[in-house]
């Protein structure tokens, strides 16, 4: 049990278009989940927490109109990202809390390669 | 400000040695530590936990690790890898919930068969 999943995995674009990742939680209900930039070799940098029924809390430095993160349901958040450029290109991933299980454990998607031509 | 620090970004062994990853981090609070481990073309999935009692926790496949308060450390450890240990392994922590987790930069394993 608590799959997450991602997608599309992989996504080519052209500059100044949209992108949408989506990350769905498959069998269980997340109120939060959280959305990662990963360079290559270095750590998840947390980008923005997504919380069910409002607003995303953003960390410093991640531009919100940038990146839109739309979390209308338990199980589905969105990350849009807007207007996409090549310093854009990244994985992206996601995770999910499992609600009422409180441990802190962390569910993650398989993850979202974007490039941007 | 918190922080998570792996010492170690590639590590390379042969078949039945011994494991040790370091890990210190500096979070303020009481906290939640984890290992996270990522085996090639798969998720991102809990390898262990520690959120209070014996500081000695183990987890999936033969894995350990010693929370070490005076230290701010959580290391990871196994007695002797195998070739499928072969994956990259985060150190995370947490404030009590989940939320804010960091995250280091991770350790790639490969073991030698």
């Amino acid at each position: 049990g608590a799959v997450v999943s991602q997608h599309p995995s992989r996504v080519i674009c052209k500059s100044g278009t949209s992108v949408k990742i989506e990350c769905r939680s498959l069998d269980f209900q997340a109120t939060t989940m959280f959305w990662y930039r990963q360079f290559p070799k270095q750590s998840l940098m947390l980008m923005a927490t997504s919380n069910e029924g409002s607003k995303a809390t953003y960390e410093q430095g991640v531009e919100k109109d940038k990146f839109l993160i739309n979390h209308a349901s338990l199980t589905l958040s969105t990350l849009t990202v807007t207007s996409a450029h090549p310093e854009d290109s990244s994985f992206y991933i996601c995770s999910a809390l499992r609600d009422r299980a409180n441990t802190g454990e962390l569910f993650f998607g398989e993850g979202s390669r974007l490039t941007v031509l | 400000a918190q922080s998570v620090s792996q010492h170690n970004h590639h590590v390379i062994l042969s078949e039945a040695a011994s494991l040790e990853l370091g890990c210190n981090y500096s979070y303020g609070g009481t906290v939640n530590l984890f290992w996270y481990v990522q085996y090639p073309g798969q998720h991102l999935q809990l390898l262990l936990k520690y959120f209070s009692g014996d500081p000695l926790v183990k987890g999936i496949k033969g894995f350990e690790a010693e929370f070490i308060k005076s230290k701010f450390s959580f290391n990871l450890r196994k007695p002797s890898v195998q070739w499928s240990d072969t994956a990259e392994y985060f150190c995370a922590v947490s404030n009590t919930g989940g939320f804010k987790t960091i995250f280091g930069a991770g350790t790639r394993l490969f073991v030698k068969a």
